[in-house]
């Protein structure tokens, strides 16, 4: 049972340009949350899908930021138009539930850099 | 002020030590905690969960104490495998965490 998969692992882009983070979530699970991590920061949370539904997304900045969580096909976190400030390491979790009590799997994130 | 507070370190332990880390969180409302480990900027991954009877796991034991709004993480006999960064999670509702920025263990032979 494959664990919650990311893609890239590591992704360079140049300021102005787009950036496309892939998650995969654990087998059988439908929640899927996007955190980051800033250089010697903890993880702060971004947002929170459900198939085809964006249930929170209170940690987004409000623009060049998107995500999305088709009924097939992995999550998408869309960072448009990067800027240096956008550098950190992005990872993904996915749960079976909601219970808070439910541990979360996280993938091996992405580290996006911004030159 | 941060929503969980803990202290970063770091603890430079020698092996066989018993260390311990605190971690503190603002949000009356928090109803899940967490230790996670992290090593070396990659994936966290799940420790233990933490209750307020406190619970063991190992050489791993995690107490909270809600009337304080404290969490705490003691690691008794100390590996170098314990190496990593410790981040206290909390929860309030479904599984959006919240974590402290995390405290780093170096353990040495």
């Amino acid at each position: 049972n494959a664990g919650v998969m990311q893609n890239p692992r590591h992704l360079v882009r140049r300021r102005g340009q787009e950036a496309r983070l892939r998650c995969s979530p654990m087998k059988g699970h439908s929640h899927v949350y996007w955190y980051r991590q800033l250089p010697e920061e903890g993880l702060k949370f971004m947002v929170y899908l459900q198939k085809e539904n964006i249930i929170d997304e209170s940690g987004m900045p409000k623009e060049r930021f998107s995500a999305e969580f088709p009924k097939e096909g992995p999550s998408i976190l869309r960072i448009q138009q990067v800027v240096r400030g956008d550098s950190a390491a992005y990872f993904c979790a996915s749960s079976p539930t909601t219970a808070s009590n439910s541990p979360l799997h996280f993938g091996n994130g992405t580290r996006l850099t911004v030159t | 002020r941060k929503e969980v507070e803990q202290d970063p370190g770091p603890f430079n332990v020698p092996e066989g030590a018993t260390v311990a880390f605190n971690c503190t969180y603002s949000n009356s409302a928090s109803q899940s905690f967490f230790w996670y480990r992290q090593d070396c900027r990659k994936e966290p991954k799940l420790l233990m969960s933490v209750y307020s009877s406190g619970n063991e796991d190992g050489r791993f034991t995690a107490q909270l104490n809600r009337a304080s709004q404290y969490i705490s993480l003691l690691i008794r006999d100390s590996k170098l495998s314990d190496s990593a960064t410790y981040l206290c999670v909390v929860s309030r509702y479904g599984n959006k965490l919240v974590f402290g920025a995390g405290t780093i263990l170096r353990v040495k032979s």
